[in-house]
């Protein structure tokens, strides 16, 4: 199974919450990604951040990482119709070659 | 936007044709990669690359075949399409380590009949 699973599957909120999704993830890392992924486009990079890292912010994003727990969660603050898309985190697995992606969580945003 | 490109967007074509679905990046990167992602599924890499000359299988199975001739480009082909091909095929590429941010082009939806 993958190494990334996120959760919920699917979230729907009204414009102006916030939007918190989580990753759970089954070995050790390096680091972790999150990437934003529009409707039939590809897929953006949000954030980074690393394996010592417990907190990184950037704009209206938030993303912690428990290593302890093998978990991390992006928090979406003030959010609007635009950030409508599905969310991916992605894992650097240590002595893994590549990234490996979850499944995603489906964000919509009501106006 | 990422400077990286896939051409063509969607794709309808009959079982047992052959397909070639073109990636190319202006950003001079050595690593490429082509995932394979069903409608609100996870991504599965396929084919990687880490230079000129270099192609390497990924995680998912796949009938399809790569070729790395130039740095900017990255084809995918499939010699005989089937309706189990029919999926969204991302292309992506990173500038150091493959763990690096990867930057994607907009996909090729493939639709085999």
């Amino acid at each position: 199974s993958q190494q990334g699973e996120e959760d919920p599957q699917a979230l729907s909120i009204q414009e102006g919450e916030n939007a918190t999704m989580n990753c759970s993830y089954k070995t050790s890392i390096n680091n972790l990604q999150w990437y934003r992924q529009n409707s039939g486009r590809g897929l953006v990079h949000l954030i980074l951040i690393r394996s010592n890292e417990r907190e990184k912010h950037s704009g209206r994003l938030r993303v912690t990482l428990d290593t302890s727990k093998k978990s991390s969660s992006l928090l979406i603050t003030a959010s609007r119709a635009a950030d409508t898309a599905s969310y991916f985190c992605a894992t650097d697995a240590g002595s893994a070659r590549q990234l490996t992606f979850g499944s995603g969580t489906q964000l919509t945003v009501l106006p | 936007e990422a400077d990286i490109y896939q051409t063509p967007r969607y794709l309808v074509i009959g079982t047992g044709k052959k397909i070639t679905l073109e990636c190319s990046q202006t950003m001079g990167h050595d690593k490429m990669y082509w995932y394979q992602q069903d409608p609100g599924m996870e991504l599965h890499l396929i084919h990687y690359s880490y230079g000129v000359n270099s192609t390497e299988k990924g995680d998912l199975s796949s009938e399809s075949t790569v070729s790395r001739i130039r740095t900017e480009h990255f084809p995918l082909t499939l010699e005989s399409a089937r309706p189990s091909h029919t999926s969204q095929y991302l292309c992506a590429s990173s500038e150091f380590r493959p763990t690096d941010t990867q930057y994607f082009g907009p996909g090729t939806r493939l639709t085999v009949l």
